[in-house]
């Protein structure tokens, strides 16, 4: 099956600094990728789409000069969490759409820790 | 009310049991995914159906198109099996790019 992967997988950093994740389908083309957040016990929030070539569009309430996405290959978008805080900590998860089937792969997650 | 809604929120099971998960959406779709997400937080797409029934080793996936429902069956649960599983479904309305809305989970616990 298509494969997504995600680095790091796990990142603490201080308060102030920034911290890059990448998101890499491995085995197939991703026209489209997809940046989600998830807080504990809660569902996936779309933070943005990421459109290979082309600018990201971010979905309301997402800062997109917080969160810089770049999508410069077919197989490769990164999230840029710039001026990191506390409250960004979270769990970031990408998702990649293939354009044979349309179907959605996900990756396994980046769990972002800011002290 | 969400476009997307899961049932049981919560449920547990004694392996071997077989379980059922429902899911009901409100919108039209262009599919409907089943997600399963294992404490730690990896995310693994199980199945992406339009129509009719999906199967893979012992997990079963349902729609129906017309009644905007579909139900995830698991056969023989076992332990390891334990995980939230999410229904999502990517509208079809023009221009969405094939965004995803999710629901909120079933937490499924099978015990031993």
């Amino acid at each position: 099956g298509a494969v997504v992967s995600q680095h790091p997988s796990r990142v603490i950093c201080k308060s102030g600094t920034s911290v890059k994740i990448e998101c890499r389908s491995l085995d197939f083309q991703a026209t489209t990728m997809f940046w989600y957040r998830q807080f504990p016990k809660q569902s996936l929030m779309l933070m943005a789409t990421s459109n290979e070539g082309s600018k990201a569009t971010y979905e309301q309430g997402v800062e997109k000069d917080k969160f810089l996405i770049n999508h410069a290959s077919l197989t490769l978008s990164t999230l840029t969490v710039t001026s990191a805080h506390p409250e960004d900590s979270s769990f970031y998860i990408c998702s990649a759409r293939e354009t044979v089937y349309n179907e959605q792969f996900f990756g396994p997650g980046t769990r972002l820790t800011v002290l | 009310k969400n476009e997307v809604e899961q049932s049981p929120q919560n449920l547990t099971a004694q392996e071997g049991e077989f379980i059922t998960i429902n899911c009901s959406y409100s919108v039209g779709i262009s599919a409907l995914h089943w997600l399963q997400q294992h404490p730690g937080g990896g995310i693994v797409s199980l199945f992406m159906l339009s129509s009719g029934k999906k199967k893979h080793g012992r997990l079963i996936a349902t729609i129906n198109i017309q009644e905007k429902h579909s139900s995830l069956h698991i056969t023989a649960s076992h332990p390891r099996d334990s995980a939230v599983y999410i229904c999502a479904v990517s509208p079809n309305s023009g221009g969405s790019n094939y965004k995803l809305t999710f629901g909120k989970g079933t937490l499924l616990t099978v015990n031993p």
